[in-house]
């Protein structure tokens, strides 16, 4: 069973641009989180889909990002535009059908804002 | 105060050694509790769950209390492999996975 997988695995951007990052959840899996870890802090959740519908977005920061997760299959996350406190590593996750099914995280997104 | 504390280490020990870890987390309607593993500049993996009623997997040995809100790892004859930071997770009250982790704990364990 192929795990959860993230594109790209690093991206270096300038402050200002955009960047789109991608997660290919578990097939099957209904569940999808986005989570960040920036340097020095401990992972933060930023947001949940169950299918296609946003369950809960109350850790995204503010509205330079915007997660799509059309026809529930993969989702991205894009940040536009990118700021320096956005740096950090960005895992996706993600969790079967079942209350408290675990989770499977993804390798993350190194993302650098320079 | 954070949500969920834990001393980042490092605890540096020789191989063979027991060591433990605690954590204590501040929301008290929390529903579950996991240690997860983090090896150098890769995912966060699941380790095991944490059970009011303490529970073993292989060398490794978790507790909860509740009452103190406070978590516990322990890891008997630890091994070289066993070097990772250790991340206690809590699932807020409400579910849905919306985990809180720690910042972590660092382990080394030497020759």
């Amino acid at each position: 069973e192929a795990g959860v997988t993230q594109f790209p695995s690093h991206s270096v951007i300038e402050k200002g641009q955009t960047v789109t990052l991608r997660c290919d959840p578990i097939s099957g899996h209904d569940n999808l989180y986005w989570y960040r870890r920036v340097m020095g802090k401990e992972i933060k959740f930023l947001l949940h889909f169950v299918k296609e519908s946003k369950q809960d977005e109350s850790g995204m920061p503010n509205n330079r990002f915007l997660a799509e997760r059309t026809g529930g299959t993969y989702s991205t996350l894009k940040v536009q535009p990118a700021e320096l406190e956005d740096s950090g590593v960005y895992f996706c996750a993600s969790a079967g059908q079942l209350y408290n099914s675990p989770l499977h995280f993804g390798n993350g997104t190194r993302l650098t804002v320079t | 105060r954070k949500e969920v504390e834990q001393d980042p280490g490092p605890f540096n020990v020789p191989e063979g050694a027991t060591v433990a870890f605690n954590c204590t987390y501040s929301n008290s309607a929390s529903q579950s509790f996991f240690w997860y593993r983090q090896d150098c500049r890769k995912e966060p993996k699941l380790l095991m769950s944490v059970y009011s009623s303490g529970n073993e997997d292989g060398r490794f040995t978790a507790q909860l209390n509740r009452a103190s809100q406070y978590i516990s790892l322990l890891i008997r004859d630890s091994k070289l492999s066993d070097s990772a930071t250790y991340l206690c997770v809590v699932n807020d009250a409400g579910g849905g996975n919306k985990l809180t982790f720690g910042t972590g704990t660092q382990l080394k364990v030497e020759l």
